[in-house]
């Protein structure tokens, strides 16, 4: 089936530890997101990828770092600078065609600090 | 399982017309519930959220949405649409017990004539 596999659905974070979340794609978009939700709040993006080997800044990069070698792939590592790292991790990507563009989902990660 | 239902993929409706776009959910506790816009070209915009009090609850660009624990709807009005509000919006949850994880509704496509 054609869809976004973000892997894992949890995750633990001690202190000074760097982690990676996982985005996968088989839907051929060329464009990912990576966003954060908070309580309260609503979704604040992280960074995004509109192509292979090209990524930009979205509100909150700070504390994060992306890489986007395969089209299908887009990884976010949350570093050791992120402060407050604990939040749910969503990866998105946009298909763009004739009929206008759309955003699909994946389906997240909870990420807590230990 | 958790899930979000937009039951229309399409929408047209003529400017100054009002709007409804519908979104159901099916969890037993009272969800956080949210109706996000995707602009062209642009990011997610949050509209509105609801996590308790008030069922009615106001959003910007003059949007509104109405929670509905009978009916587990949460749907989107506006009094008089804009050529500007053509856009594909999303409706989003929170389970009330799940932490942050979000779940994303398969999205409306608002198409406005003149």
């Amino acid at each position: 089936d054609g869809g976004i596999t973000q892997s894992p659905k949890y995750l633990f974070r001690k202190e000074g530890q760097n982690v990676t979340l996982s985005c996968e794609q088989n839907l051929n978009h060329d464009a990912m997101y990576w966003y954060r939700q908070d309580p309260g709040q609503g979704l604040r993006l992280i960074y995004y990828s509109q192509i292979v080997n090209d990524f930009q800044k979205g509100d909150i990069a700070e504390g994060y770092s992306v890489s986007r070698e395969k089209k299908e792939s887009f990884p976010l590592t949350v570093t050791s600078a992120q402060k407050n790292p604990t939040a749910f991790y969503l990866c998105a990507t946009l298909r763009s065609q004739g009929g206008g563009e759309k955003l699909f989902f994946g389906s997240g990660t909870q990420l807590s600090v230990l | 399982a958790q899930s979000v239902t937009q039951p229309d993929i399409h929408i047209t409706v003529s400017e100054g017309a009002s709007l409804e776009l519908r979104c159901n959910y099916s969890y037993g506790a009272t969800p956080y519930l949210f109706w996000y816009v995707q602009s062209p070209g642009q990011g997610l915009q949050l509209l509105l959220k609801y996590f308790s009090g008030d069922t009615l609850v106001q959003g910007i660009k003059g949007f509104e949405a109405e929670f509905k624990r009978s009916q587990s709807s949460f749907n989107l009005r506006k009094p008089s649409v804009h050529w500007s509000d053509a856009a594909e919006y999303f409706c989003a949850v929170v389970r009330g017990n799940a932490g942050n994880m979000l779940t994303f509704g398969g999205g409306t496509r608002l198409m406005v004539k003149p």
